[in-house]
């Protein structure tokens, strides 16, 4: 089964710089790959998806990439706030099922 | 606000005691999954309704655990006979059935935290 990689350090970065995270899957490609943002004691909140035959999608102050030949997606949030302060979990479909697997999470924190 | 509603928020109780979980999803959402996250680890799934038919379960579901969605609204999740491993955040999801893939972002309650003494 798909085995999804996350950076389990905490990503410590200063306000206004740009923040990168990491998301790496093992085995076949996924059809799409989902970002969410989790806060302490909160459910996950949907960020961004991107389909495998996309190659960068955007939202404001945030954007996605997927390169399907190393395997991974990166994770950008510009001009970074401390409230951007949180968990971001990436979840893709594995296993030959639809629904999405999560990895376990990168902490960022932002300083001021 | 309407979205995903879970209770109760917290639940506390002793080894062996049966509890009971609820879900409120998304009104027009036919979709509903539950997800188990423990600290420091994302939410493993462990079993989702399309209306009110169970189409999947993980294995991470033993007979302990029964889910229910009787009228393709609210869902229960009942777990027998606790045990000190079932201590975890208890997360419950909807989404729409559509698009490509069955792509649809899941919309997530906060879930029921639930201890084990």
């Amino acid at each position: 089964s798909q085995k999804i990689e996350q950076n389990s350090e905490a990503l410590n970065i200063q306000e206004g710089k740009t923040a990168t995270l990491t998301c790496n899957y093992t085995n076949y490609s996924p059809a799409y790959l989902q970002w969410y943002r989790q806060d302490p004691g909160r459910g996950p909140v949907f960020l961004l998806l991107i389909r495998e035959n996309e190659k960068e999608k955007r939202k404001e102050r945030l954007k996605v990439t997927f390169d399907t030949t190393l395997k991974q997606s990166l994770f950008h949030i510009t001009a970074s706030q401390p409230a951007d302060s949180a968990t971001y979990l990436c979840a893709l479909p594995s296993g030959g099922s639809y629904i999405p697997t999560f990895g376990r999470g990168t902490s960022l924190i932002v300083h001021p | 606000d309407t979205g995903v509603s879970q209770n109760p928020r917290h639940k506390i109780t002793k080894r062996g005691q049966n509890v009971t979980f609820r879900c409120d999803p998304i009104s027009e959402h036919n979709r509903l999954y539950w997800y188990r996250q423990t600290l420091g680890q994302g939410p493993e799934f462990l079993t989702y309704f399309q209306n009110e038919a169970q189409l999947e379960k993980s294995r991470l579901l033993s007979d302990r655990f029964s889910a229910e969605r009787p009228k393709g609204s609210f869902s229960t999740l009942e777990i027998q006979r606790t045990e000190q491993g079932d201590s975890a955040m208890y997360l419950c999801a909807s989404s729409l059935v559509g698009g490509t893939g069955d792509n649809q972002p899941q919309h997530f309650g906060d879930g029921t935290r639930l201890s084990i003494l």
